[in-house]
């Protein structure tokens, strides 16, 4: 049982660069969000989805975008790196918006120089 | 205010040694409490959902006060594998993450 799967776990990008980080889950839960965690911080909730063709900002969006055309993947994009994305990125999942708990990735580690 | 506080911790005991972890929410229509654990360089891991009438699960116990907005977590006989950072989840509309307290547990 994957749970949910992240890829890449280690990534480098230069200022400017774009790309898409991966998440899938084999749940069937409704509700997916990424989140990044920077040092002294807790996560933050960056983008979320309620199911497949449903999409919803969180606390700090800008410079991501996000899609869910499945109910499986919802894959995070950075549109242009900038050092400030460097950080811990943790895709998670729940059953339901209800409140169930949250499942979480392996996470990616992305720096941006 | 932050949504969600924690002590600030670092919390270093003896292996054996009795802690509690205390969390504070300000959105009081809050409706599901976790705590989470997160060890080093690694995603949280779920450790006990939090229920009204409190709840155990072996050597941890979890209490909520909905009146004070309060989450406790207590660790008996800890044991050198509990050291990680434990994280206070409350979720309203979203979930919102405390910013962990870490423990180390010594021998």
């Amino acid at each position: 049982n994957a749970g949910v799967t992240q890829t890449p776990k280690f990534q480098v990008l230069k200022t400017g660069q774009s790309m898409t980080l991966q998440c899938a889950q084999d749940m069937n839960h409704e509700y997916m969000s990424w989140y990044r965690q920077d040092p002294g911080m807790g996560l933050r909730l960056i983008h979320y989805s309620v199911g497949a063709g449903i999409t919803d900002q969180g606390e700090v969006p800008n410079g991501y975008n996000v899609s869910r055309s499945t109910t499986e993947d919802f894959p995070l994009r950075l549109l242009s790196a900038a050092p400030s994305q460097t950080s811990v990125y943790f895709c998670a999942s729940s059953y339901d918006r209800g409140g169930s708990p949250l499942h979480f990735g392996n996470g990616t580690r992305l720096t941006v120089t | 205010r932050k949504e969600v506080e924690q002590d600030p911790g670092p919390f270093n005991v003896p292996e054996g040694a009795t802690v509690a972890f205390n969390c504070t929410y300000s959105n009081s229509a809050s409706q599901s409490f976790f705590w989470y654990r997160q060890d080093c360089r690694k995603e949280p891991k779920l450790l006990m959902s939090v229920y009204s009438s409190g709840n155990e699960d072996g050597r941890f116990t979890a209490q909520l006060n909905r009146a004070s907005q309060y989450i406790s977590l207590l660790i008996r006989d800890s044991k050198l594998s509990d050291s990680a950072t434990y994280l206070c989840v409350v979720y309203g509309q979203n979930f919102v993450f405390g910013p962990g307290t870490r423990l180390s547990v010594l021998p």
